[in-house]
């Protein structure tokens, strides 16, 4: 079975600060990991997936995300926060892509 | 890049009532959809898988005579909330997936739905 652990259901960062958003998962199968946002009365849009290879993937709007087996963890990361990344995070986990478990979101503020 | 047309974006309804929501894959042939429930402030409940041309599949706890689901074509989904109730007032979103990609979804903009 597989689940998703996003600690810190708020993070608020300064303008310009790292931001870094925590996600574990279980999974008894090698992952698909997944980092999506949703924007205020949006839809969901793909931020970055990890499925085979390189541990450290890069996604849209300057966000990557590190994939640590012996961890468990896929944390999401962007060097330099902007007011535009004000939006909720959500951390998913796929086995052969059947089915998606989804975390239960971060929401990222972003102060002036 | 793909297109997920989601309709309507919100609908209240009177409790009683059942609303139709579309899920529609503009671009792509779509041969599985998905469709979730958002409470707010908690994470996306995955309620049932649907396959084209055949029976969805519900998750453990979701009522398949209440949230009526078909997947008469490869573009389109619905999901049809029968004597809709206040607590089934939520947001419903719904995903599809490409032919021929295992991982790949492309979600729709969601459906707020409001049951007086």
């Amino acid at each position: 079975a597989q689940s998703v652990t996003q600690l810190g259901s708020h993070v608020s960062v300064s303008e310009g600060a790292l931001v870094l958003l925590r996600c574990n998962y279980s999974s008894s199968v090698p992952p698909y990991l997944f980092w999506y946002v949703q924007y205020p009365n949006q839809g969901l849009q793909l931020l970055l997936k990890y499925t085979t290879g390189a541990t450290l993937v890069k996604g849209i709007n300057g966000f990557e995300a590190e994939f640590k087996k012996s961890e468990t963890s896929f944390h999401l990361t962007k060097p330099s926060a902007h007011m535009s990344d004000a939006a909720e995070y959500f951390c998913a986990v796929s086995n052969t892509g059947n089915q998606f478990y989804f975390g239960t979101g971060t929401s990222l503020t972003v102060i002036p | 890049g793909a297109v997920v047309s989601q309709h309507p974006s919100w609908v209240i309804c009177k409790s009683g009532t059942s609303v139709k929501i579309e899920c529609r894959s503009l671009d792509f042939q779509a041969t599985t959809m998905f469709w979730y429930r958002q409470f707010p402030k908690q994470s996306l409940m995955l309620m049932a898988t649907s396959n084209e041309g055949s029976k969805a599949t519900y998750e453990q706890g979701v009522e398949k005579d209440k949230f009526l689901i078909n997947h008469a074509s490869l573009t389109l989904s619905t999901l049809t909330v029968t004597s809709a109730h206040p607590e089934d007032s939520s947001f419903y979103i719904c995903s599809a997936r490409p032919r021929m990609t295992l991982e790949k979804l492309f979600f729709g903009s969601g459906t707020q739905l409001s049951v007086l």
